[in-house]
């Protein structure tokens, strides 16, 4: 079955700061997978997806995740954070069409001033 | 409003009584999945639907717990003799069901049992 680690579940970063989130999944077939943001009080939003078209993804809100398949990462990144990043943050992985969509425990990002 | 809808947004129930969520997903996908989110956790996967049909329930799921969709579009959970560790968010997601999709969430039923 399909699953999905992230490492860290509260990371801290400087505004301005690169930001890295780690995502490793676990899969015996092609995967699909995605980044989803949830801001305090709001449902989960999608920040980007990959889908085998190509092995770096932008997302919105200027992030962006590379799939390494030697790796079996799909760690998220941003160059320079914003005070705005700070939310919680899922990696999720899905495997065929009929498959269903696991989450990862999460991480909470904070960001300092 | 054409995003996922739920209702109640929060519920307070006393132990033992019965609950049911309503969950109605964009009108355009036919694949329906319901989460259980605790503090500080992911969302854990409970069912999903593929229009009416009900493809996968969780092994971690009581039998307490059932939901459904009759017509293929709004669904329904239901929580039998409610205990308080169902104390939780209760997330709704729809999506397209095809190859790659992702899935489109709702803002959540609050159940609290006391």
């Amino acid at each position: 079955a399909q699953s999905v680690t992230q490492l860290g579940s509260h990371v801290s970063v400087s505004e301005g700061a690169l930001v890295l989130l780690r995502c490793n999944y676990s899969s015996s077939v092609p995967p699909y997978l995605f980044w989803y943001v949830q801001y305090p009080n709001q449902g989960l939003q999608l920040l980007l997806k990959y889908t085998s078209a190509a092995t770096l993804v932008k997302g919105i809100n200027g992030f962006e995740a590379e799939f390494k398949k030697s790796e079996t990462s799909f760690h998220l990144t941003k160059p320079s954070a914003h005070m705005s990043d700070a939310a919680e943050y899922f990696c999720a992985v899905s495997v065929g069409s009929d498959d269903k969509i696991i989450f990862g425990k999460g991480t909470r990002l904070h960001i300092l001033p | 409003d054409t995003g996922v809808s739920q209702n109640p947004r929060h519920k307070i129930t006393k132990r033992g009584q019965n609950v049911t969520f309503r969950c109605d997903p964009i009108s355009e996908h036919n694949r329906l999945y319901w989460y259980r989110q605790t503090l500080g956790q992911g969302p854990e996967f409970l069912t999903y639907f593929q229009n009416e049909a009900q493809l996968e329930k969780s092994r971690l799921l009581s039998d307490r717990f059932s939901a459904e969709r009759p017509k293929g579009s709004f669904s329904t959970l239901e929580i039998q003799r409610t205990e308080q560790g169902d104390s939780a968010m209760y997330l709704c997601a729809s999506s397209f069901g095809r190859v790659g999709t992702e899935a489109f969430f709702g803002q959540g039923t609050r159940l609290t049992v006391v």
